[in-house]
């Protein structure tokens, strides 16, 4: 069964150095997304991505984050210069688009510690 | 503002013992509401998605409804590998590839 990758599954970074979170989302897919989820917090929308530019932001994407879609499969987050709030899981998702656009499927999730 | 409720926070249970979970929410038409499993440290697991009032699904011993307000998570005769976060959400209003609105989620330990 078809399923959406990251990697790493866990990342240390120093606070202020960028980091950039890499996700496969699943092939015939064309939505992909990136969430958030602090540590016993909610898991919070970050951006949509469709059609090679972003589609949604919500107010936590602010500049200091980007995604970029490289090639044809992988699709990344940047973090530009981290803070010590952006630790948290980060998880990816993807949807087929058209009548299934709203079912989104999620990735295992990278785990983001900033010391 | 889109706002997903659920409730209770977290619920221990018998294995055996039926219970249901409840997801209240608000929004300006909904397009769909999802009901996700996630187990500690993964990534939410979809299992259903209802889109008018009356509707119902099943898996297992899972069945989710849904009203006009608010949907249920039905767990019947829970097994300990049904325990796990079980999480609602909507999509956000606006048009695009829609994210998605979480609760924060039921909390479901299934004690042997």
């Amino acid at each position: 069964e078809p399923e959406v990758t990251q990697t790493p599954s866990h990342q240390v970074t120093q606070m202020g150095q960028e980091v950039i979170l890499r996700c496969v989302p699943i092939s015939n897919h064309l939505y992909f997304y990136w969430y958030r989820q602090i540590l016993g917090q909610k898991v919070e929308f970050l951006v949509s991505f469709y059609n090679n530019e972003i589609s949604e932001k919500s107010e936590i994407f602010d500049d200091q984050f980007s995604v970029e879609r490289p090639d044809g499969s992988n699709f990344t987050l940047k973090i530009r210069s981290t803070k010590l709030e952006d630790s948290a899981m980060y998880f990816c998702a993807s949807s087929k688009g058209l009548a299934g656009a709203l079912l989104q499927f999620f990735g295992p999730g990278t785990r983001l510690t900033v010391l | 503002e889109d706002q997903v409720t659920q409730s209770p926070e977290a619920l221990r249970l018998q294995e055996g013992e039926s219970s249901s979970l409840n997801c209240s929410y608000t929004v300006s038409g909904l397009r769909g509401l999802f009901w996700y499993r996630q187990d500690p440290g993964k990534g939410p697991e979809f299992l259903f998605t209802l889109y008018s009032a009356g509707e119902e699904k099943e898996k297992e011993r899972l069945k989710a409804t849904l009203t006009k307000k608010e949907s249920f998570l039905h767990i019947t005769a829970p097994k300990p590998e049904d325990s796990a976060t079980y999480l609602c959400a909507v999509p956000r209003t606006g048009g695009g590839a829609d994210g998605l609105t979480f609760g924060k989620g039921t909390h479901l330990i299934i004690q042997p």
